[in-house]
């Protein structure tokens, strides 16, 4: 079953805890994304990736960092910097190769990280 | 700073019309479109995706692209209750840039 793997559903933080959110994808995509989402609000982009060992920061990367060990993983860390971590968290992948016409980005279910 | 702009609603309309959802975008070398649906505490769904000038269906759906007036809408034809959710708009330049919109609430009464 081809997709993109989000675990942990729900995850919840203690204070000056640094937490990690798991996003694995066996649709053979080279590009990788992680978003955040707000109640009521739309998506922001946090971190993305094209390759393997390379990642650049999106619009809101303060408190958060990533990884790109494996083509299929992208696992996001949410650190004790981060002082307002409460949101839903989207991990995406799209092919994205220049010039693809097709270059579609699909979701994963989401994370939904609380603070205690 | 490329944007997208949705009017946030909610929009309602009664089971069985039209649904008529509307996006702007400001980048112009944006190549491709996509409706996303987003019910309530799930993730976006893929509902349609364009790339050239004009109309494409799908069953009920509808989308529209004008890339003069940097317009891409989505129609809903024979609305449902189950397709009250959160439609976002989003557009790429072919390249690792997806800029979404804010989304639009759309209401669908029984």
């Amino acid at each position: 079953d081809g997709g993109i793997t989000q675990s942990p559903k729900y995850l919840f933080r203690k204070e000056g805890q640094n937490v990690t959110l798991s996003c694995e994808q066996n649709l053979n995509h080279d590009a990788m994304y992680w978003y955040r989402q707000d109640p009521g609000q739309g998506l922001r982009l946090i971190y993305y990736s094209q390759i393997v060992n390379d990642f650049q920061k999106g619009d809101i990367a303060e408190g958060y960092s990533v990884s790109r060990e494996k083509k299929e993983s992208f696992p996001l860390t949410v650190t004790s910097a981060q002082k307002n971590p409460t949101a839903f968290y989207l991990c995406a992948s799209s092919i994205s190769r220049a010039g693809v016409t097709k270059n579609i980005q699909y979701f994963g279910a989401g994370t939904r990280l609380s603070v205690l | 700073q490329k944007e997208v702009e949705q009017n946030s609603g909610p929009l309602s309309v009664p089971e069985g019309a039209i649904a008529s959802l509307n996006c702007t975008y400001s980048d112009r070398g944006s190549q491709s479109f996509f409706w996303y649906r987003q019910y309530s505490g799930k993730s976006p769904e893929l509902i349609m995706f364009i790339y050239s000038n004009g109309d494409k269906e799908d069953g009920r759906f509808t989308a529209q692209l004008n890339k003069a007036s940097q317009y891409v809408s989505l129609l809903i034809r024979d609305s449902q209750p189950s397709d009250s959710a959160t439609y976002l708009c989003a557009v790429n330049d072919y390249g690792q840039n997806f800029v979404f919109g804010p989304g639009t609430r759309l209401s669908v009464l029984p």
